[in-house]
């Protein structure tokens, strides 16, 4: 059973537009969540974070947002460069609640294109 | 360096090899995380150290792996009598302190070949 599920495989953006890359949890003991980028051959690079007593975290270009009611999270890149084209994962701990060990419980990923 | 460093990049093996997966974590980093990503999946957890003890290994898959960190940087993976569904990228992660608010920083991983 998937606890933290990406439902989109692939997502294509006009450069200069916004990219919005959506995910979904189920385990209501998460409360801190990440978003990590990769490129091909490479390990995933942290991007940006949000414990669960906020619902937004702004970054430069990059913004997450945190709906824990609905259990979904989302980031939001703008404006979308070609660079910016890599595979997105979002991942999921529970880093406060004092159970277990602060392991990443990550999604199958979203590869987005960022179309020049 | 400056990032999580992991060694060999590449291993080929074949079936019933022994094979050790090599990481050396950011300096200073007290928490260490070893992770298996399958074609297609997202990472998935196998076992955490912080400083030299392993705090978690429920997400070993079997016996035949072995991970540990005796002086609390370097790690390394040892799976025996490797078997084909053990072919997958091994990543190593590291975050400064032993708490659960910090993101973990991933080496470039091993690609492990079961022949």
């Amino acid at each position: 059973d998937q606890q933290v599920k990406q439902n989109s495989p692939s997502l294509s953006v006009q450069e200069g537009r916004i990219s919005i890359l959506n995910c979904d949890y189920t385990n209501s003991m998460f409360d801190y969540f990440l978003w990590y980028k990769k490129y091909p051959a490479e390990g995933p690079t942290f991007l940006i974070s949000i414990s669960s007593i906020k619902d937004k975290n702004e970054d430069g270009r990059f913004t997450v947002f945190l709906n824990k009611s609905a259990k979904h999270l989302s980031l939001h890149i703008v404006p979308s460069q070609p660079g910016d084209s890599a595979v997105y994962f979002c991942a999921a701990s529970s880093a406060y609640s004092g159970a277990g060990s602060y392991q990443l419980t990550f999604g199958k990923g979203t590869k987005l294109s960022v179309i020049p | 360096g400056a990032g999580v460093s992991q060694s060999p990049r590449y291993k080929v093996a074949k079936r019933g090899q022994d094979v050790a997966l090599r990481c050396d974590p950011i300096s200073g980093h007290v928490s260490l995380f070893w992770y298996q990503q399958a074609l297609g999946q997202g990472p998935e957890f196998l076992t955490y150290f912080q400083n030299e003890a392993q705090l978690d290994k429920s997400g070993l898959p079997s016996d035949r792996f072995f991970a540990e960190r005796p002086e609390g940087s370097v790690s390394t993976l040892k799976i025996q009598r490797t078997q084909q569904e053990d072919s997958a990228v091994y990543l190593c992660a590291s975050s400064l302190e032993a708490m659960g608010n910090q993101p973990q920083h991933f080496g470039d991983g091993t690609r492990l070949s079961i022949l």
